[in-house]
């Protein structure tokens, strides 16, 4: 099992320009997350998903746009990308949401520089 | 929301164990505890959780009082690779949003 995969690993955006951030997990896993690191910062929830076909605001949703393709994936889209979104980004995912007890698995993260 | 409070930064020495408070005096009945690491920029790591009673596993231990409003992870034997950052997390609600602190930045010294 791979566990929780992102792509890429790094990029560096131009002010305005959009890119789509890739997650995978090949663990069943019924939820997925998005979250930001800032340097010296915890991390950040964006946007979560309790299941396929559902899609929720974290903390900082603004200037992000989520998608719930299947099971397996869930992609991070910033339609025009700012300097304030230089930040590392971590996908993780778990069984279920909505449980007390549910553990979260977190890929390596992609680490994203807007210039 | 309960919130945590944790030091910014603990040293131990390899193969001593280190011992991580948490201060969560907010915690509501129904919140769990959770501990995770994050190992030099790495992806966070699920180390334990726990609701009232101590736990252990292959990991740490988790002690936490009987009033609940504080805790600690404990690395028996810590290694140099124990060296990171460790979050300790009270569940915010049921939809499963994970708050992440500023955490602890543990330096295990050879």
């Amino acid at each position: 099992n791979a566990g929780v995969t992102q792509t890429p690993k790094f990029q560096v955006l131009k002010t305005g320009q959009s890119m789509t951030l890739q997650c995978a997990q090949d663990m069943n896993h019924n939820s997925m997350y998005w979250y930001r690191q800032d340097p010296g910062m915890g991390l950040r929830l964006i946007y979560y998903s309790a299941s396929e076909g559902t899609t929720d605001k974290g903390e900082v949703p603004n200037g992000y746009n989520v998608s719930r393709l299947n099971k397996r994936e869930f992609s991070l889209r910033l339609e025009s990308a700012a300097p304030s979104q230089t930040s590392v980004y971590f996908c993780a995912s778990s069984i279920t949401s909505g449980g007390t007890t549910d553990t979260q698995y977190f890929g390596p993260g992609t680490r994203l520089t807007v210039l | 929301d309960a919130k945590t409070t944790q030091p910014p930064s603990m040293d131990c020495a390899e193969g001593r164990a280190a011992n991580l408070p948490c201060n969560h005096s907010t915690i509501s009945g129904n919140e769990y505890v959770y501990w995770y690491r994050q190992i030099h920029s790495q992806g966070p790591q699920y180390i334990i959780h726990g609701l009232k009673n101590n736990e252990t596993n292959e990991m740490a231990s988790l002690i936490i009082t009987e009033d609940r409003k504080s805790s600690t992870l404990i690395l028996p034997h810590a290694t140099l690779r124990d060296t990171a950052v460790y979050y300790c997390i009270v569940r915010v609600n049921l939809n499963n949003d994970m708050r992440f602190g500023a955490g602890t930045r543990l330096t295990v010294k050879p």
